[in-house]
């Protein structure tokens, strides 16, 4: 069982739509939890960063960790075509200096 | 507008053959990693550097993958020999410090 749990997908959507995005993980000692997006046959982005728990909000986007229940989510409002990508979840243990990523999830927003 | 390089970006070769993939990291950034990602694994730690020195290489296949930063401009993964497991993207990181990484355009292997 890999530490990090991430639904491939794919997952489509209209636009406008509100979009879940989810991970699960294993180690409770994860502390630091990032969102990364990556478009086909690029690199991926940090779009997200958050440590420890609760929500944080950042435009159309807010990411929400819930450590009781080891889950981690992404919410996408009104969603766009653009915001149509992979996107992987990413997480730490303190002191670790390393990411362990999900497996991503490819998302498509309809026009 | 700052960003990593990857060279080549695409590279196909014969099994057995020697491959070796260049980074150069954002001017500045002390911190470099290197993943490699597949439909199957999703994105894996290879290896990372700080100030040139290799802190964790821990994910890397030790016989025939080696990692090296000759310079703080370049990075380089080397396969050697490369067998068709081995096909997949490569992506280069750098940051200041490991939570921040911005990456490379990755290049794409595969080995026949």
């Amino acid at each position: 069982q890999k530490e990090v749990e991430q639904d491939p997908g794919p997952l489509s959507v209209p636009e406008g739509a509100i979009v879940s995005l989810n991970c699960t993980y294993s180690n409770s000692a994860f502390q630091y939890f990032m969102w990364y997006r990556q478009y086909s046959r690029k690199g991926p982005e940090l779009l997200m960063y958050t440590y420890s728990s609760g929500n944080k909000e950042d435009g159309r986007f807010t990411a929400q960790v819930d450590k009781s229940s080891k889950y981690i989510s992404l919410f996408i409002r009104d969603s766009q075509p653009s915001d149509s990508a992979t996107y992987l979840c990413a997480m730490s243990l303190q002191g670790a200096q390393k990411l362990v990523f999900g497996q991503g999830t490819r998302l498509t927003i309809n026009p | 507008d700052a960003r990593v390089t990857q060279t080549p970006r695409d590279k196909v070769t014969e099994m057995g053959q020697e491959v070796t993939m260049r980074c150069q990291p954002i001017l500045g950034h002390n911190t470099v990693f290197w993943y490699r990602q597949t439909m199957m694994q999703g994105l894996e730690l290879l290896a990372y550097f700080r100030n040139r020195a290799p802190l964790d290489d821990s994910g890397m296949p030790k016989d025939r993958f080696s990692a090296e930063m000759p310079d703080a401009t370049l990075a380089t993964l080397k396969i050697q020999p490369s067998e068709p497991r081995d096909s997949a993207v490569y992506f280069c990181a750098s940051g200041l410090s490991w939570d921040t990484q911005y990456f490379g355009p990755g290049t794409r292997l595969t080995v026949l």
